[in-house]
């Protein structure tokens, strides 16, 4: 069963980059059935697509936050990661690293989902 | 950008009784649409997609609709557990951009 887990720094200085790495087990992040995504939430909000990217390196990011984001993956150790650069207050949020699995009919959206990482954004 | 509209904002029901989520697209989505339910402290679990085919797992009183920019969700019987946040969340153009409601908190009458 495939399983995914946040981890990085749980407090980021202003104008600083925020960094994070999903770790995933159970499969391959090399496998060609998933793309592999970032979602966040502010505290008692709702959820944003952050972006996300192809085993092969691909990637696709949320217009709104594209200038910012940077999404990598690292086959050898089943990884993929994400920088978000010059994070203000308002990037504070918890963060998931999530799969959506491409070769189901119909289209599926996103699952399985990492239990998610609070980052802070505080001097 | 594809807006997603939820609602209601928070829908007030009895257990036992039936929940109905509404969800409404910008544009057409066609039936690239899921729904996600989000209990405190723990991350969203997909129980719809495709509009209308329930996840793995995902018990048979929940059932979702639609097509378009029109699309339901419905909790048949409410059982305890079920009271929580729904999201419903548009996928029409992936991997390129996805783009979720704001969200329906469902609690207990």
């Amino acid at each position: 069963q495939l399983q995914l887990q946040e981890s990085g720094p749980g407090l980021v200085k202003p104008s600083e980059t925020l960094s994070l790495t999903c770790t995933v087990s159970g499969g391959s992040i090399s496998s060609s059935s998933y793309y592999w995504g970032w979602i966040r939430q502010p505290p008692g909000k709702g959820l944003e697509w952050i972006g996300s990217i192809y085993y092969s390196g691909s990637t696709y990011y949320n217009p709104s936050l594209k200038s910012r984001v940077t999404i990598s993956v690292d086959t050898s150790k089943n990884q993929f990661s994400l920088k978000l650069s010059s994070v203000t207050a308002a990037d504070t949020a918890v963060y998931y690293c999530c799969g959506q699995n491409i070769v189901v009919v119909p289209a599926q959206g996103f699952d399985p989902w990492g239990q998610g990482t609070l980052v802070t954004v505080s001097s | 950008e594809i807006v997603m509209t939820q609602s209601p904002a928070t829908l007030s029901v009895s257990p036992g009784e039936r929940a109905t989520l509404s969800c409404r697209a910008s544009q057409s989505v066609s039936s690239n649409l899921a729904w996600y339910q989000q209990k405190p402290g723990q991350a969203p679990r997909l129980l719809i997609y495709g509009a209308s085919t329930r996840a793995t797992g995902i018990p048979a009183r929940f059932s979702g609709s639609g097509s378009g920019t029109e699309f339901t969700l419905t909790i048949s019987s409410l059982q305890s557990e079920d009271f929580a946040v729904y999201y419903c969340q548009q996928y029409n153009n992936w991997p390129l951009m996805y783009t979720f409601g704001q969200g329906t908190k469902l609690e207990i009458k």
